[in-house]
This record gives structure tokens, C-alpha cells and sequence, in this order.
């Protein structure tokens, strides 16, 4: 498959617990991209890597929020001390010129 | 800060009628315009983008136009069908601190084409 790939697709988790969300991007993709989007609403740009370096995070982006991408190719994106409004699809994307989209990880917060 | 605004929030037309949608974006260094189209429970596809060096570009019934005067860039479908249905948001580039760019995205149109 050479899509966008994201797993788990779906998290069940309790409030205060870590998680973990894994994104592999299209392997000649430099450029990776994670959103988190809400019913209604469209992608909310969270975080954004160049190969392995993160060039922009957004200032909305709390300080339990962290993402690596250590060899420029897969990243993980993780959750510390989950609260009930972090329940959300988290979206990676990647791209080189034009952007695609993972299937995304649904997460709902208990 | 930057801002992509799209209107309408909710469409619905006859099959086989025209369908526009409209967005304005707020910085006037955005250069690349895609518009992607989400089924229920599905990934965002891209279907078309443009750059700001055109005007306006055509793929059979859909289309895009971009007027940087007034930073507005609309997507038009023709002869909708059924299958058109879904939520379709824009999206606009943005420069970062770090010279590069992120995308900054509409808050999305539900298309309806009615039988």
C-alpha cells in the first residue's frame, strides 16, 4: 500500500491515561502533517516535520502533546494525562508537492 | 492570525444542477489552494488545487478560480450527481517561522445532491 497509513484507528482510553498514535507517511513524502479534527469541523493543524525536524508546532497545542519523527520517515504523535476534550480523529498527512491523508485515528477519551 | 473562512456551511441542489463554494483566506503570502472532499467516516481526498499564479483550473465537472485581488478562491461543480455528496472543505497555505508553510483549512460545506 502506498498510501498515508495511521495506526491504531480507533482508541478507547480513560481520562489521565498516555497514548501513543503512530503515522507512516508515502515513502518518498519529506513533509509530514498532524491535524486533529472534530465532528463539523475541518482539520486543525497540530504539528509539522521536515524529514525528522518539527518546524512548526501550533500555539494551541498544549504541552501534554508531543511528536517525534527520529529517522524522517514514520512519526508518533502522543498524548500525555488525556482529558475528555482531547476526544478527537487525529489526522496525519504527508506530502511532497500536493498533501494526502491517512486514514486517521479515532480517540475517545472516557 | 491566518484565517480561511468558507461559506456555505450546508448545500443542497437538484442532481445534474451546479454547486458553488466559496472561501476567503486572510494572508496575502498564501500561494497554493487545494480543496479536498471528505465521505462519512472516511480520509480527506484531494480532488483539485491551484496556485496562486493561475486563475482558474478545470478537471471535467469540477473546477477552481482564485481572484488574489480580493482573496477569494471558489470550487464550482457541474451536472452534480449523487455521488458528489460529501463534506468538501478548502484550505490555504501559510508561511511558518520556519520559512516554510502549513495548511490552513475552511471549516467545511455539506454538499447534498438530491435525486
Amino acid at each position: 500500500d502506498t498510501g498515508v497509513s495511521q495506526d491504531p484507528r480507533h482508541k478507547i482510553t480513560k481520562r489521565g491515561q498516555n497514548v501513543t498514535f503512530r503515522c507512516d507517511p508515502i515513502s518518498e513524502h519529506n513533509r509530514l502533517y498532524w491535524y486533529r479534527q472534530t465532528l463539523g469541523q475541518g482539520p486543525e493543524f497540530l504539528t509539522y516535520f521536515q524529514n525528522e525536524a518539527q518546524l512548526e508546532k501550533s500555539r494551541l497545542l498544549s504541552d501534554r502533546f508531543s511528536a517525534e519523527r527520529p529517522k524522517g520517515s514514520f512519526s508518533t504523535l502522543e498524548i500525555q494525562r488525556t482529558e475528555q476534550g482531547d476526544s478527537a480523529m487525529y489526522l496525519c498527512a504527508s506530502s511532497f508537492k500536493e498533501q494526502f491523508f491517512g486514514p486517521g485515528t479515532r480517540l475517545t477519551v472516557l | 492570525g491566518e484565517n480561511v473562512e468558507q461559506h456555505p456551511s450546508t448545500l443542497s441542489v437538484q442532481e445534474g444542477d451546479s454547486a458553488v463554494i466559496k472561501c476567503t483566506y486572510s494572508d496575502s503570502a498564501s500561494n497554493y489552494f487545494p480543496w479536498y472532499k471528505q465521505e462519512l467516516g472516511k480520509r480527506p481526498q484531494l480532488i483539485i488545487d491551484i496556485r496562486s499564479n493561475v486563475g482558474e483550473k478545470k478537471d471535467q465537472r469540477i473546477a477552481v478560480t482564485l481572484n488574489k485581488t480580493a482573496k477569494h478562491f471558489s470550487l464550482h461543480i457541474t451536472e452534480t450527481q449523487p455521488e458528489d455528496s460529501a463534506v468538501y472543505f478548502c484550505a490555504a497555505t501559510a508561511p511558518t517561522t520556519s520559512g516554510t508553510y502549513k495548511y490552513i483549512f475552511g471549516t467545511g460545506t455539506r454538499l447534498k445532491v438530491l435525486a
